[in-house]
């Protein structure tokens, strides 16, 4: 199967600082990318969908200027958390799909800790 | 949203079978039945996936019901290696081709 990576695995950082996550698809083209949250314990928790070159659709609840998402290539998706707080601690997760596959490959996670 | 809904948690014995259930009784004609899991910390890793028909490949079986409103996945030889979070997902690849989460079964493997 393709593969999809994510960088950093694990980010600790202050409370009020902005932190990118990047989600890469290795070996094959992804047309779209989705972004997950998941805190621990629970489900993993879809926050938004994006489609190289256009802008991202986000989940109801989830804030579009706290959470920003870039999706300027076929294989390159950034997730900015922006002043993050200890809240925003959580599991976040990519994956990447598109017309070639049917299936979603999913990155192995950034865990984020906000201090 | 079609949902699904799974045990919560399952147990298993190391190399017997285990039989993994998932109802979906509002599926759409167009929706596939996914199959992923989760390993602690992971990210989910996709298992096995079909429409109607039955699936089989390396690591499970997927047997669907005829009306679809439910399917099974079939671990032939739990190893504890299996042990994680399975979720079962509908996807319609032709409407938002998202895929949204449950709460999954967690499955335990025992020596």
């Amino acid at each position: 199967g393709a593969v999809v990576s994510q960088h950093p695995s694990r980010v600790i950082c202050k409370s009020g600082t902005s932190v990118k996550i990047e989600c890469r698809s290795l070996d094959f083209q992804a047309t779209t990318m989705f972004w997950y949250r998941q805190f621990p314990k629970k489900s993993l928790m879809l926050m938004a969908t994006s489609n190289e070159g256009s802008k991202a659709t986000y989940e109801q609840g989830v804030e579009k200027d706290k959470f920003l998402i870039n999706h300027a290539s076929l294989t390159l998706s950034t997730l900015t958390v922006t002043s993050a707080h200890p809240e925003d601690s959580s599991f976040y997760i990519c994956s990447a799909s598109s017309s070639r596959y049917n299936e979603q490959f999913f990155g192995p996670g950034t865990r984020l800790t906000v201090l | 949203d079609a949902k699904t809904t799974q045990p919560n948690s399952m147990e298993s014995n190391e190399e017997e079978p285990v039989h993994l259930p998932c109802n979906h009784s509002t599926i759409s004609g167009t929706d596939y039945i996914h199959w992923y899991r989760q390993l602690p910390s992971q990210g989910p890793e996709y298992v096995i996936h079909g429409l109607t028909s039955n699936v089989n490949n390396r690591m499970a079986s997927l047997a669907i019901a005829e009306d679809r409103k439910s399917s099974t996945l079939i671990l032939h030889r739990a190893t504890l290696r299996d042990a994680a979070v399975y979720y079962c997902i509908l996807r319609d690849p032709y409407n938002n081709n998202d895929m949204r989460f449950g709460a999954g079964t967690r499955l335990t493997v025992k020596p």
